[in-house]
């Protein structure tokens, strides 16, 4: 297992469609993180994953975003209704589930809103 | 305010040169520091971690955490032009699962 991945790589859509990305996380890490980070901006924390948990929100994640987790592996994140604003770096980062394990990040799904 | 200050550059230096890349921070509860490195329309590869106060040193890397100032920095020694990327500090509580990154630090290192 090299790392994890992400896809689409790139995604452009027209504002009103949903879209959907995917991240397989590192095989025997059982966290899995989605941020989104716009340009000149750090990454900014949207939820994570233990196993098929999900732990937490940011209460900036509108209701039009839903993540799963289904198996505790891989994870899908939707985006219903797109708007441009939503236009960004979608990052998926893993983890073990201990004290002070950190994450590593995948590629990213990069989206534009047309 | 955010929690997390990062002087967003740009910073230019020549080969060889030290660099120091800063953040500062609001939140006492961060026990964890990471920084990351960036290049461009890449994801955040991990380049240092460290756990608290103190130094923490990997080949020509070193991160320094002053946790009575807030403040974090990271050295890059005899610095190269692969090292020009944008540099994301980030900082953790314990037992929490986000991360709260800096909007980071734009550097060029020129041959």
């Amino acid at each position: 297992d090299t790392g994890v991945s992400q896809d689409p790589r790139h995604k452009i859509t027209k504002r009103g469609q949903n879209v959907t990305f995917r991240c397989d996380p590192i095989s025997e890490h059982n966290r899995l993180y989605w941020y989104r980070q716009t340009l000149g901006q750090g990454p900014e924390f949207l939820t994570y994953f233990q196993n098929e948990a999900q732990l937490e929100k940011s209460r900036l994640l509108s209701d039009r975003f839903s993540a799963e987790r289904p198996k505790g592996s891989f994870s899908t994140l939707e985006i219903q209704r797109t708007e441009q604003g939503d236009s960004a770096m979608y990052l998926c980062a893993s983890s073990l589930a201990q004290t002070g394990e950190t994450q590593y990040f995948g590629p990213g799904t990069r989206l534009l809103v047309l | 305010q955010k929690e997390v200050e990062q002087d967003p550059g740009p910073l230019s230096v020549p080969e060889g040169a030290i660099v120091s890349l800063n953040c500062t921070y609001s939140n006492s509860a961060f026990q964890y520091f990471m920084w990351y490195r960036q290049y461009s329309r890449k994801g955040p590869e991990l380049l240092m971690y460290t756990y608290s106060s103190g130094n923490k040193e990997d080949g020509r890397f070193t991160a320094q955490v002053d946790k009575s100032s807030k403040y974090i920095s990271l050295f890059i020694r005899d610095s190269q032009p692969s090292d020009s990327a944008t540099y994301l500090c980030a900082m953790r509580e314990t037992n929490a699962g986000k991360s709260t990154f800096g909007d980071g630090t734009t550097l060029t290192v020129k041959p």
